[in-house]
């Protein structure tokens, strides 16, 4: 069974920086692309970025501005998102979702961690 | 970033059908595949119809997805209450190398 599991979400203050991790298992990680997806409190899916399954190809939403960094390590199943200057609008539910490949549909979601930024 | 354009809301009763659109551009649902994405009340989105048309296993043939040029349309038949809640059209942009989502539309079943 396929499973991804978030962690690493929580309350920091803005400007600060948080480290989000998501624990895969039930499949061969190292195939497939992996994926951010966040929501807003009471908003829709915003896509925030994608890492391909050797790392080979890294994408970022435009809105991140270089503050986000997406990286995986094949060896632990894992997948990260390093968070830096964090704003008030970065508050929302984070999501790690697979990928068959790059540019391709979601088919396994997280139950998602909350992120909360603010004073 | 752009987005798709989905309605805010449909209903419909019991039993009925019904039909959510997702408008995009020549970037994203035009010249890339589309997928729908089922997010009932306080749980993680799960996907539904993937490349424009098909469903994943276990997905029941109640739902149906389709393409035409840069719109895409997500099909419900035979309407449960269970199936309340909001439906996301997603896709690629070529141009931003990006991903996009709709607005999402909340299903009400009435």
């Amino acid at each position: 069974e396929v499973q991804l599991v978030e962690s690493g979400g929580g309350l920091v203050k803005p400007g600060g920086s948080l480290r989000l991790s998501c624990a895969a298992s039930g499949f061969t990680f190292s195939s497939y692309t992996m994926n951010w997806v966040r929501q807003a409190p009471g908003k829709g899916l915003e896509w925030v970025s994608s890492i391909s399954s050797s790392s080979s190809y890294i994408y970022y939403a435009d809105s991140l501005k270089g503050r986000f960094t997406i990286s995986r390590d094949n060896a632990k199943n894992s997948l990260y998102l390093q968070m830096n200057s964090l704003r008030a609008e970065d508050t929302a539910v984070y999501y790690c979702a697979r990928s068959p490949a790059p540019g391709t549909h979601f088919d396994y979601w997280g139950q998602g961690t909350l992120v909360t930024v603010s004073s | 970033q752009s987005g798709l354009t989905q309605p805010p809301s449909v209903s419909a009763p019991p039993g009925q059908k019904v039909t959510i659109s997702c408008s995009g551009s020549s970037s994203n649902i035009g010249n890339n595949y589309v997928s729908w994405y089922q997010q009932l009340p306080g749980t993680a989105p799960k996907l539904l119809i993937y490349e424009n048309n098909k469903r994943p296993s276990g997905i029941p043939d109640r739902f149906s997805g389709s393409k035409s040029g840069t719109s895409a349309t997500l099909g419900i038949t035979g309407l449960q209450t269970g199936d309340e809640a909001d439906y996301y059209c997603g896709t690629w942009d070529s141009s931003l190398s990006a991903g996009v989502f709709g607005g999402g539309t909340k299903l009400t079943v009435l």
